[in-house]
């Protein structure tokens, strides 16, 4: 069966540090991979999605950017974080099958002091 | 423009109560329509979707969802409502030529089941 893991459950940075949230997929080969924030218990902000290796799409222009260097492997980072960049980040995977649901990971607790 | 509207913030229900959290699409063609669940700290998982066929679809845990062509919408239900239902729940369509590409999710409607 497949799984997605998130990883750190929970992080707490400084302004102006650098950010590394890292995504894995398991049991499937190509997926679609997505990287959402969702603010304040609500609406799911699209941020990144990638449909193959090295292959990135971002949906918002911020000071993050997404990295996928292997099938499985999808990275969120950041130079510098802005305290707007606090929330609930959320993996997800897909097939390239468009019937079939996304399937989300855990997410990072993101805080930004 | 894909959109999704979930016209309700907060649905309140009696325990034992039916539920039903609303939900309409506004999508080119014939999408492909999703219902998740979402509990505190936790990422959404997957209740049901509609492809095609049936218009009432059932789904994880006793949801069942109703869709609607003629008026664009896909409900949320559950014939009787526990207090572990409460939770927040999001509403999600995707093109079926959108190979790909991205979901379109629904604001979210948070449900409080009440004892």
């Amino acid at each position: 069966s497949q799984t997605i893991h998130q990883w750190p459950a929970t992080l707490v940075q400084p302004v102006g540090s650098p950010l590394s949230l890292e995504c894995t997929v398991e049991g499937t080969s190509n997926p679609n991979l997505y990287w959402y924030r969702q603010a304040a218990g609500r609406g799911l902000q699209l941020l990144f999605y990638s449909v193959g290796i090295g292959q990135i799409s971002s949906e918002v222009p911020q000071n993050l950017s997404a990295s996928r260097p292997q099938d499985r492997q999808f990275i969120l980072s950041s130079k510098k974080l802005l305290l707007s960049d606090s929330g609930f980040y959320l993996c997800a995977w897909s097939t390239g099958i468009s019937n079939q649901p996304q399937h989300f990971g855990d997410g990072t607790r993101l805080s930004i002091l | 423009a894909q959109s999704v509207a979930q016209p309700e913030d907060q649905v309140n229900v009696a325990e034992g109560n039916p539920l039903t959290v609303k939900c309409t699409y506004s999508v080119s063609g014939n999408p492909y329509l999703f219902w998740y669940v979402q509990y505190p700290n936790r990422g959404l998982q997957f209740l049901l979707k509609y492809i095609t066929g049936d218009n009432l679809v059932k789904g994880s845990y006793g949801f069942e969802a109703e869709f609607n062509k003629s008026q664009t919408s896909f409900h949320l239900k559950k014939p009787s409502a526990l207090v572990s239902d409460s939770a927040l729940y999001f509403c999600a369509v995707r093109h079926r030529d959108n190979y790909g590409q991205n979901f379109v999710f629904g604001p979210g409607t948070r449900l409080s089941v009440l004892p």
